[in-house]
């Protein structure tokens, strides 16, 4: 099982400011990871795939970068809707997700 | 546009069974791998188990393998998945979520999830 991990488990960010997440893959899932957002009471939705690929709707503020093992999603300029838990998720093979970071108003 | 719609959550004692549906609609549902998906309460996303469009390809989380069953009725654009013998620990939302024809673990669509709670 490839396991994803994730950093941090929280982070405060000030409306307005840059949030960078990690995630990495305990082996090489080449370009294929996602993240996804989830708020209180809703489904996750899926943001980014293939490392890079926003889904369409997706605000062009939310990027995403990595390949192999190591990822990154960034959120340039955080609005007060960003305010959620975000989770990585391989599927390279079977799915196999992060623990999430919580990011929160600071 | 694509819905999910899962049932069949339930308050159930330790070691009884459960069935939950999920119903599809917005699209050929028999052209797509679905999952099953589950989040303790407070907790992450843990995946459960997974159907081809088929039927030939099936898997399971080892946390789940030998309880569950996951089957799909393509003619009544349906995934189901059986619970037996369930446990304290399998008390979660459970989400039915579709995958992309192109990566069959890029979970695209997601529904709203139904509780599952096993409790004496």
């Amino acid at each position: 099982e490839i396991v994803m991990t994730q950093s941090p488990a929280t982070l405060s960010v000030s409306p307005g400011e840059r949030a960078t997440l990690s995630c990495w893959a305990s082996q090489s899932v080449s370009s294929n990871l996602a993240w996804y957002q989830q708020k209180p009471g809703q489904a996750p939705r899926l943001l980014i795939y293939e490392a890079s690929t926003r889904v369409t709707g997706i605000p062009a503020r939310f990027s995403g970068s990595g390949s192999g093992t190591g990822f990154t999603l960034t959120i340039s300029s955080l609005q007060s809707e960003d305010f959620a838990v975000y989770y990585c998720q391989q599927y390279n093979h079977w799915p196999t997700f992060g623990r999430g970071t919580k990011v929160e108003i600071k | 546009e694509v819905q999910l719609v899962e049932s069949g959550g339930d308050l159930v004692q330790p070691g009884r069974s459960l069935r939950l549906s999920c119903a599809g609609s917005g699209f050929t549902f028999k052209d797509y791998v679905f999952h099953w998906v589950r989040q303790a309460p407070g907790k992450g996303l843990e995946w459960v188990s997974a159907i081809s469009g088929n039927s030939g390809s099936i898997d399971y989380a080892d946390s789940v393998r030998g309880r569950f069953t996951i089957s799909r009725d393509n003619a009544k654009n349906s995934l189901y998945l059986h619970m037996n013998s369930l446990r304290p620990d399998d008390t979660a939302l459970y989400y039915c979520v579709k995958g992309t024809t192109r990566h069959w673990s890029l979970l695209e669509n997601w529904g709203q999830g139904t509780l599952v709670t096993v409790s004496s």
